[in-house]
């Protein structure tokens, strides 16, 4: 029933090390995203994909690198961990255009520790 | 260069009373506007929106205003009730028509608890 998933919940692990978060959402919306919420709870855009197509890339290292194998799913892949990654990292998604692209529907977050 | 900032980190309010959450934005770009709730643990829940076009929406115990010549918009919650404890974020968007292609900036929320 959820609306929009990702997995893992949480993630630990050591720098250096590379990996990768998924997200699925059954809305049937061809719109989605991923936000990292940072240590000052700022919430902030770092790619969107409509239809498979990269729409929204923010400044963003690209150590970071989402895939999108279907409308109904954004993977984010991470490359040599850092510390600074340490965040909690939202999926989310929308249908496509006008007003109805700002109304984001997020999954639960996925908190990922670097040590 | 935070472009949407809400400067109020937390807000305590009795249940029954108004909540006020304020938000206010630099860009002037912006044009639509939304607040999202959050609880611990979940991700954000769109609540509701507005377009620079009105000045007000309300929809049940929510109410947001804006007022673009001061740059700032502000959420009611008439009347509070415990379960309204959550985080409160404000976003904002350069393109209602579409050409933001769902590009939020986003404040860093307040913190509201209504107490029993």
């Amino acid at each position: 029933d959820t609306a929009v998933s990702q997995t893992p919940k949480y993630l630990v692990t050591q720098m250096g090390n590379d990996k990768s978060i998924k997200c699925e959402q059954n809305l049937g919306h061809d719109t989605m995203y991923w936000y990292k919420q940072d240590s000052k709870k700022f919430l902030k855009i770092m790619f969107s994909y409509n239809n498979k197509e990269l729409i929204i890339n923010e400044t963003v290292p690209n150590r970071f690198s989402p895939k999108s194998p279907d409308k109904a799913h954004l993977n984010l892949h991470i490359n040599s961990l850092e510390l600074g990654d340490s965040a909690v990292y939202f999926c989310a998604s929308s249908t496509f255009g006008g007003a109805a692209y700002n109304e984001q529907f997020f999954g639960p977050g996925t908190r990922l520790t670097v040590l | 260069d935070q472009q949407v900032k809400q400067n109020s980190p937390s807000l305590s309010v009795q249940e029954g009373r108004i909540s006020i959450l304020n938000c206010d934005y630099t860009n002037s770009m912006f044009d639509y506007f939304l607040w999202y709730k959050k609880y611990p643990a979940e991700g954000p829940t769109f609540l509701i929106s507005i377009s620079s076009i009105k000045d007000k929406n309300e929809d049940g115990r929510f109410t947001v205003f804006l007022n673009k010549s001061a740059k700032h918009l502000s959420l009611h919650i008439v009347p509070s009730q415990p379960g309204d404890s959550a985080v409160y974020f404000c976003a904002a968007a350069a393109g209602a028509g579409g050409t933001s292609y769902g590009k939020l900036t986003f404040g860093q929320g307040t913190i509201l608890t209504v107490h029993p």
